[in-house]
């Protein structure tokens, strides 16, 4: 299957910082990827899904403004926390889909906690 | 929102087959069932997805109802490393749609 990457695995931040978290299709042009969060024992919540080159959507309840989403190319989008706060503390995982297949191809999550 | 039901979880031995069922009463003709399993603080990892006829590849079979509403996600030969929580989930075979996960299954395989 297709290798979706993310960076970093695990951060910690102060409150009130942002944060910035990437993700990569190693191996494939991703047309769309999509931003899930995982708070534990929990299952994955769809955030947002991003189309290369144009405007995020955003899932129902999740602020457009307190979580920036750019996918300036085929293989990479960034998602960045702005003004994290210790409810923000979550497991951040990223999938990509594109080509010739429709599956979603996830990657490996990160963790972060806010202090 | 989730179209599927499955069990919160089971158990299975080291060495059988591990049959993990999943209903989706409501699948629409053009949906897809996609399986996927996440081991613990790990992403999520495909594992096969069908849309009428049973699917077979390396890491599993899938056996879906002639009615489409049920399936059986079957691993014929489950070892430690099979423990996970695994996700079946419908959604249109569209790139870019969707996937919304429900709580999965919890499998333990059992020395």
């Amino acid at each position: 299957g297709a290798v979706v990457s993310q960076h970093p695995s695990r951060v910690i931040c102060k409150s009130g910082t942002s944060v910035k978290i990437e993700c990569r299709s190693l191996d494939f042009q991703a047309t769309t990827m999509f931003w899930y969060r995982q708070f534990p024992k929990q299952s994955l919540m769809l955030m947002a899904t991003s189309n290369e080159g144009s405007k995020a959507t955003y899932e129902q309840g999740v602020e457009k403004d307190k979580f920036l989403i750019n996918h300036a190319s085929l293989t990479l989008s960034t998602l960045t926390v702005t003004s994290a706060h210790p409810e923000d503390s979550s497991f951040y995982i990223c999938s990509a889909s594109g080509g010739a297949e429709d599956t979603q191809y996830f990657g490996p999550g990160t963790r972060l906690t806010v202090l | 929102d989730a179209k599927t039901t499955q069990p919160t979880s089971m158990d299975c031995a080291e060495g059988r087959a591990a049959n993990l069922p999943c209903n989706h009463s409501t699948i629409s003709g053009n949906e897809y069932v996609y399986w996927y399993r996440q081991i613990h603080s790990q992403g999520p990892q495909y594992i096969i997805h069908g849309l009428k006829n049973n699917e077979t590849n390396e890491m599993a079979s899938l056996i879906i109802t002639e009615d489409r509403k049920s399936s059986t996600l079957i691993l014929p030969h489950a070892t430690l490393r099979d423990t996970a929580v695994y996700y079946c989930i419908v959604r249109p075979s569209n790139t870019g749609n969707q996937f919304y996960f429900g709580t999965g299954t919890s499998l333990t395989v059992i020395p």
